[in-house]
This record gives structure tokens, sequence and C-alpha cells, in this order.
């Protein structure tokens, strides 16, 4: 089975603090995603990898940045965090192609208190 | 913008019945997918239909598509206290394939 793993399941930090939240996959995805989830606002997504060292901004790259040096690893940076951070964050993989390429598979998530 | 909404937003059943949830979109879509999320925890996928099927079985599930109304059903049959979770439809659009939108989510509750 695909594994998707979160390094942090809660975190909590202070405003004004450099974040990282990690995400490794074990199944040569190609694409990598990072979301946050709101109450009543769904998964937002933040920024997409499409390969190593390749990004693009999501729907809400404001205030964070991301990493890609190797192909199973996904980084998220918050430079200095802010309470409007506090939230629950996904990553994602998905193959680039072949059957599985539609399919998302998550990690358990990270929730981030922002203080 | 989240264009995918999921009806109705909370579900409350006992076990043995049935849950049917649905889902409207906004743009045209290449799939629709649907996940599960257990509380606290990452999403699950459970099905796939395409923009060309109508009706699709997995188990338990089976899931529709109308294109033509922009929206898609969820149905659990027999349902069992396990099936309490978070459902979101995710639709992927025809252009940029990476940009899936999901829904609000139904949250379902099975009682035993």
């Amino acid at each position: 089975d695909v594994k998707v793993t979160q390094s942090s399941r809660y975190l909590v930090k202070r405003t004004g603090e450099k974040v990282f939240l990690e995400c490794v996959q074990d199944m040569d995805h190609e694409n990598m995603f990072w979301y946050r989830q709101d109450p009543g606002l769904g998964l937002r997504l933040i920024y997409f990898s499409y390969d190593v060292k390749m990004k693009e901004k999501g729907d809400i790259p404001e205030g964070y940045s991301v990493s890609r040096e190797k192909k199973e690893r996904f980084s998220l940076i918050l430079e200095s965090a802010s309470t409007n951070q506090t939230s629950m964050y996904l990553c994602a993989s998905k193959a680039g192609a072949g059957s599985g390429a539609n399919v998302l598979t998550f990690g358990a998530g990270s929730r981030l208190t922002v203080l | 913008s989240q264009q995918g909404e999921e009806d109705p937003q909370a579900l409350s059943i006992q076990e043995g019945e049935n849950a049917t949830m649905n889902c409207s979109y906004k743009t045209s879509i290449n799939n629709l997918q649907w996940y599960r999320q257990n509380s606290g925890r990452g999403l699950v996928h459970l099905i796939l239909i395409r923009s060309n099927e109508r009706e699709k079985h997995s188990g338990r599930l089976r899931v529709t598509l109308d294109t033509s109304k922009k929206s898609s059903s969820l149905l659990i049959t027999a349902s069992r206290a396990a099936d309490t979770a978070s459902y979101f439809c995710a639709t992927a659009p025809t252009s940029g394939t990476y940009k899936y939108i999901f829904g609000t989510g139904t949250r379902l509750k099975v009682l035993a």
C-alpha cells in the first residue's frame, strides 16, 4: 500500500516562529500536495509539486513556502507563523500516470496550533 | 474557492439503514471521487467515477453521476457504526489536473 507519512501529528508553536511540516511518501509518486483543512471551508490547496524542485502555487499560498529536494519528500514551511495559520494540514501524493494517477493518497494530518 | 457542495452537512442514522449523501459541482469534470475521513485523520479514497460513467459500485457503496445536473450521490447500504466519518466529494476538472476541488463534507453518524 502507498504510504504517506507526516512527521508530526500535533504541533504547538508561538507567533513568529518558523515551522516545518514534513511529508514523505514511499511509492515513487511524482505529484505531492499540501492542503489545509478548516471547518466549513473544506480542503484548500496551498502548494503542489509535480517533480523534484518544481512547485506551483495553489489557492492559498500566502504565508507558506515549500521545498522538494527529493522525490519522496515534500516540506511545507511557515516562515513566520501566525494565529490564522492554526489549522489541520494534510499532505497527499499521487502517481503521474497509470491506473492510480487520479487518486490522492493522504497522510494522517498535522494539527498545528499557533499561540 | 470551494465549488463542491455536499448535502446534507450532517446525517444521523441507525445501524443497518442506508445513507445517501449528495454532491454538486460547478465546472466540467474529468472524474469525481469520494473520500472518507475519520475524525482527526487524513482522507481515504473510496471510489472514482469518470465523467462518461453514470453509476459505479464497490462493495456497499454505490455512486451515481449526472453530468447534466452537475451532481453525484453516494449511497452506503446496510450502514455500520464503523462507517461513522465525514465524506467528501472531489472533482478533477478537465483542465489543470492537479486542481482537485473538494466539497465541505457530510458528517455521517451511524448509531449502534
